[in-house]
Formats: C-alpha cells, sequence, structure tokens
C-alpha cells in the first residue's frame, strides 16, 4: 500500500523559512516524479513543484520560484520541500504526490494527508 | 496559459446522474483525469486517462473527453459522493487543475 506521510508545518512568519518532508513507503520511489500541491484556505489545487525520479529535472511555478527548493534523497525515500522568504499567500496545507502516467497522461495516483503552512505575523 | 474551467456547483438528487465539466481549449486532445475530494480529506484520484477507474473506485464514476470539454458522469449519485471535484490535464508540460466543483447531493 503506498503511503505518503508529510511533516513539517506550522506558523512561520513573512520572510521566515521552513522545511517539509514527504516520507514515502509502498511503492519504488526512486521510479516515479514527485510533486508538492498546495491549496490554500477555501481554494482549489496548485502544484507549486515536482521532480524526477532520480532528482535531476525539478520544476517550479512561478509564484514560488527563487524562493523554494524541492528534493530528495531516494536512499532514504524521502522528498523535502525548502521554503524561503515565506509570504502570507504561500499560506496552505501542502500535500506530497505521486506521479503515475506516461507521456501526456500524468496523474496523481496518491496523495498525503497534507501538512499546514500558516504565513502570518 | 492554458485553462480549464468548471461550474462552481452542481447539485443532484440521490440515486440520479450528476453531470460536471471541464472545458479547456481542445481539452480533447489531451488526457483528463478527475479527483474528488471531501471536507477536511486529501483528493483521490477517482479517473485517470479520460476515462479508466483506480482500483477501488466505484464503477458508478465514469469519464469523458472530445472536443473542448471533458466530463465526470456519477451514475445512482449517493449521498457519499457530495464532494468537491477537480478536473486536470497537462499542457506544455504544466499540470492544469480545473476550478473544483461543489457537488451537492439533495
Amino acid at each position: 500500500e503506498v503511503q505518503l506521510l508529510e511533516s513539517g508545518g506550522g506558523l512561520v512568519q513573512p520572510g521566515g523559512s521552513l522545511r517539509l518532508s514527504c516520507a514515502a513507503s509502498g511503492f519504488t520511489f526512486s521510479s516515479y516524479a514527485m510533486s508538492w500541491v498546495r491549496q490554500a484556505p477555501g481554494k482549489g489545487l496548485e502544484r507549486v513543484s515536482a521532480i524526477s525520479g532520480s532528482g535531476g529535472i525539478t520544476y517550479y511555478a512561478d509564484s514560488v520560484k527563487g524562493r523554494f527548493t524541492i528534493s530528495r534523497d531516494n536512499s532514504k525515500n524521502t522528498l523535502d520541500l525548502q521554503m524561503n522568504s515565506l509570504r502570507a499567500e504561500d499560506t496552505a496545507v501542502y500535500y506530497c504526490a505521486k506521479r503515475s502516467g506516461d507521456g501526456s497522461s500524468y496523474y496523481f495516483d496518491s496523495w498525503g494527508q497534507g501538512t499546514l503552512l500558516t504565513v502570518s505575523s | 496559459s492554458y485553462e480549464l474551467t468548471q461550474p462552481p456547483s452542481v447539485s443532484v438528487s440521490p440515486g440520479q446522474t450528476a453531470s460536471i465539466t471541464c472545458s479547456g481549449d481542445k481539452l480533447g486532445d489531451k488526457y483528463a483525469c478527475w479527483y474528488q475530494q471531501k471536507p477536511g480529506q486529501s483528493p483521490v484520484l477517482v479517473i485517470y486517462q479520460n476515462n479508466k477507474r483506480p482500483s477501488g473506485i466505484p464503477e458508478r464514476f465514469s469519464g469523458s473527453n472530445s472536443g473542448n470539454a471533458a466530463t465526470l458522469t456519477i451514475s445512482g449519485t449517493q449521498a457519499m459522493d457530495e464532494a468537491d471535484y477537480y478536473c486536470q490535464a497537462w499542457d506544455s508540460s504544466t499540470v492544469v487543475f480545473g476550478g473544483g466543483t461543489k457537488l451537492t447531493v439533495l
């Protein structure tokens, strides 16, 4: 059974930093690209960052580019998101999601339970 | 940038068929998938590659995609199907989510 367990959320002041982690199990972690998808309170879903299975290719949404860094440790089956220069608009539940599919038919077939980041003074 | 548009809300009576649309330019040329999200819970994939159901998803969930719209259909809707539903597609190697539709079963 695939399990994704996020941790690291909390309350941070504007301009601060935080690191989210996702522990994965139940699948061959290194074979799958992973993403961080966030959901602001009462809003929809937004993919903020992604990383290939090997870790060699990364993606960032324009809204977080230059502030967030995604990384993975395939030896420990963990996915991280380092978030710097945090803003109020980064407040959201952050989900770790496993990507499946191929070519143009990618989809997220497993999601973690989410971790809440609140950016406020 | 590519956009997917969903109606904010859809209502259906128990036992009836619910249809939720997702519109996008030439969406039929892409693959669409759908997620169900109940309050306080994580999204769950219910349809992928336009019309495939993951293991464990009831047969009453089906999908189609052609032209400029994808549709999620729930036949014999049950109270437990009340949730937010999001469509998703890929465009130029970028994930695009629809804004979500709140399905009310009443």
